[in-house]
């Protein structure tokens, strides 16, 4: 039983559509993070935020827009898509951004772009 | 630049003991994680190792060499249910995890 939960878990959108993922986490921690997950191909970190200020955004583009309006909730607001964003987008927490923070994942959003 | 090498694929047979390699090159190392995915699922913390030696967790052990950059994971007493991805990530020096791409372990009765 996962603390961490996402919806919706699966996303079909078109290119000119907006959409919004939304994360939440039961756990208590303050740090939440947003990774693109393609197949065969490593997990790739979007964006961090640590006590709901960001710290990371990994050259993202601007389609993908970030909001973390509490430690508790993340979200990921979509527009304009292209068909090669298609990939699970996992969200994930941990107590903070540290080398031994464990990350909790959530199961995932699987977006289909057509 | 940074990069975590580990097998695509592994096939090993129920009851039997398998080892997935991961070697790693990153900026600064504080620590390695080995994660399990099933599919369609979220990956689950497995373990952690920053300390030279093997850590041993049930049937589930990891090893690391800082001096090698290389870690192994190791399934003993294979069950169907261990059948997954396994994820290798490295926390480099900016305290980012740079994962691996994961190793689909398949399980043969």
């Amino acid at each position: 039983e996962t603390g961490v939960t996402q919806t919706p878990r699966h996303l079909v959108m078109g290119m000119t559509n907006k959409k919004s993922l939304k994360c939440e986490q039961h756990l208590g921690h303050n740090a939440m993070y947003w990774y693109k997950q393609s197949a065969k191909k490593p997990l790739e970190l979007m964006f961090v935020y640590n006590f709901k200020e960001q710290t990371e955004n990994n050259s993202v583009p601007s389609r993908f827009s970030p909001e973390c309006p509490n430690s508790s909730h993340l979200f990921l607001h979509l527009h304009t898509l292209q068909p090669e964003d298609s990939a699970l987008y996992l969200c994930a927490s941990s107590q903070e951004v540290g080398a031994q923070e464990t990350q909790y994942f959530g199961p995932g959003t699987r977006l289909l772009v057509l | 630049g940074q990069n975590i090498d580990q097998p695509t694929e592994m096939t090993a047979t129920e009851g039997a003991i398998v080892q997935i390699n991961c070697t790693y090159q990153t900026s600064g190392f504080n620590g390695l994680f080995w994660y399990q995915q099933h599919a369609g699922e979220a990956p689950t913390f497995l373990s952690y190792n920053v300390l030279d030696g093997l850590e041993e967790k049930g049937r589930f052990s990891s090893f690391l060499s800082r001096s090698k950059g290389y870690s192994y994971l190791l399934l003993k007493e294979l069950q169907m249910k261990d059948s997954a991805s396994y994820l290798c990530a490295v926390t480099d020096s900016n305290y980012q995890l740079i994962w691996g791409a994961g190793t689909k372990l398949i399980i043969k009765p």
